[in-house]
């Protein structure tokens, strides 16, 4: 059974703070991982890394894909207080389409 | 951009109803995926298809049924419904092949 493992579950910071969040995954033939946004409403689609792109970036935020550890993080410099939400981090196998999600890390970022 | 689009938004049912929840994918999408988070909880994969067709199937209870039409947009099915089926419904589309998933609002059901 595939599993996603976030760490850690929450997390509160001041603004301007780096915060560093991270994904363990056992995913079944992997094809991809890919970080989203939720505040009270839908995840927000942020990055997907592949075998073929294993790191990204967009703006404050970037992400690394770590093949060998199993593992990504996602980090989020000089923080605001818009960033408060909870971040989900997901595994997509080759064989199934669904996404396999973690549990999530709650970012408080305070002002 | 179009994004998901799920109807209703907000459901209030008492136990033993039924319910269909909505789903209308992104243009072009040919995928729709159906997921389930309850209070608390990460979202769960229930069922997706692919150009009118069951691609995959997660932890979806038997009472709940699902189908997508020729227009591509979704409708998942949920009777005798019971307490522990109140949670935030998901919809998401991609294109076939693409692991890129787009969520809809979800529609927030409510089971008395």
């Amino acid at each position: 059974e595939d599993k996603v493992v976030q760490s850690p579950l929450s997390l509160v910071v001041h603004e301007g703070d780096t915060v560093t969040l991270n994904c363990s995954y056992e995913v079944t033939n992997f094809r991809s991982l890919l970080w989203y946004k939720q505040e009270k409403k839908a995840p927000t689609f942020l990055f997907m890394l592949t075998s073929s792109g294993i790191e990204k970036k967009s703006g404050r935020l970037s992400s690394i894909l770590d093949k060998k550890e199993l593992s990504s993080i996602l980090n989020i410099t000089a923080t605001q207080t818009g960033d408060s939400a909870i971040y989900l981090c997901a595994g997509a196998s080759g064989s199934a389409r669904q996404l396999t999600f973690g549990s999530g890390t709650q970012l408080t970022v305070l002002p | 951009a179009a994004g998901v689009i799920q109807s209703p938004r907000h459901l209030i049912k008492e136990k033993r109803e039924t319910a269909t929840l909505k789903c209308y994918p992104i243009p072009r999408h040919d995928t729709v995926y159906w997921y389930q988070q309850g209070p608390g909880q990460d979202p769960q994969f229930l069922i997706s298809f692919y150009e009118k067709m069951q691609s995959d199937k997660g932890s979806i209870p038997d009472r709940f049924s699902a189908q997508q039409f020729s227009d591509y947009h979704s409708e998942l099915n949920m009777s005798s419904l019971e307490l522990g089926d109140s949670a935030l419904y998901f919809c998401a589309s991609s294109l076939w092949g693409y692991n890129e998933q787009f969520f809809g609002p979800g529609t927030r059901l409510t089971v008395l």
